[in-house]
């Protein structure tokens, strides 16, 4: 079945240092994939998507891009500040199976200053 | 601007008590809205599917008599938590299909349930 596994945390990184958080799939047909960002006390917010093969999602400094040959989905960023500080989840719809969702396990990243 | 609003935000209540929460999409008829459970550093899991004017489908572990799903009307789905109890605290979130195939669900706020 489908599915999304991400890498752990919690990660803890300095101010205006280099972000990666990867994220990997496994999906039936062909899913689009989003990267969701929870800030403390608060519900999701979507960070950015990509919908199809090669696609790049970007959103306040972030990217991400859909790889389809290594079924990879890894989340960038190339300076990091404190506000950025939250729990960043990957996710996956695949209309082959329906509407559901699928999500990472979330990943907590905590930028110091 | 946002495009559903869940509510309550945050209830504390005793033991026994029963706890409604509301999730409003704003700015479409939305046929189908989802309720998630997440515990404390924990992922989203999905509890149901709730679909306007039929029955909820619910996940497998997730007992229909205590959580409580109706979705009357084409912008309003809510989410019963009957007779709730410590182990129900949690934070529960709604989200709401997007009307274009393919796009990705809009999410509430979430309802921070804390029971005593």
């Amino acid at each position: 079945g489908d599915s999304v596994t991400q890498m752990e945390g919690p990660v803890t990184l300095s101010e205006e240092a280099f972000l990666t958080i990867n994220c990997t799939y496994t999906a039936t047909g062909y899913p689009s994939l989003f990267w969701y960002v929870q800030y403390p006390g608060e519900g999701l917010q979507l960070l950015l998507k990509a919908t199809k093969a090669d696609d790049k999602g970007s959103n306040k400094g972030f990217e991400a891009t859909y790889r389809k040959e290594t079924t990879s989905f890894h989340l960038e960023k190339g300076s990091v500040q404190v506000s950025d500080s939250a729990v960043y989840f990957c996710a996956l719809l695949d209309l082959y199976t329906g509407n559901q969702f699928y999500f990472g396990t979330g990943t907590s990243l905590t930028v110091i200053p | 601007g946002a495009v559903v609003s869940q509510h309550p935000s945050w209830v504390i209540c005793k033991s026994g008590t029963s706890v409604k929460i509301e999730c409003r999409s704003l700015d479409f008829q939305a046929t189908t809205m989802f309720w998630y459970r997440q515990f404390p550093k924990q992922s989203l899991m999905l509890m149901a599917t709730s679909n306007e004017g039929s029955k909820a489908t619910y996940e497998q572990g997730v007992e229909k008599d205590k959580f409580l799903i109706n979705h009357a009307s084409l912008t309003l789905s809510t989410l019963t938590v009957t007779s709730a109890h410590p182990e129900d605290s949690s934070f529960y979130i709604c989200s709401v299909q997007d009307r274009v195939v393919g796009q990705p669900q809009h999410f509430g706020d979430g309802t921070r349930l804390s029971i005593l």
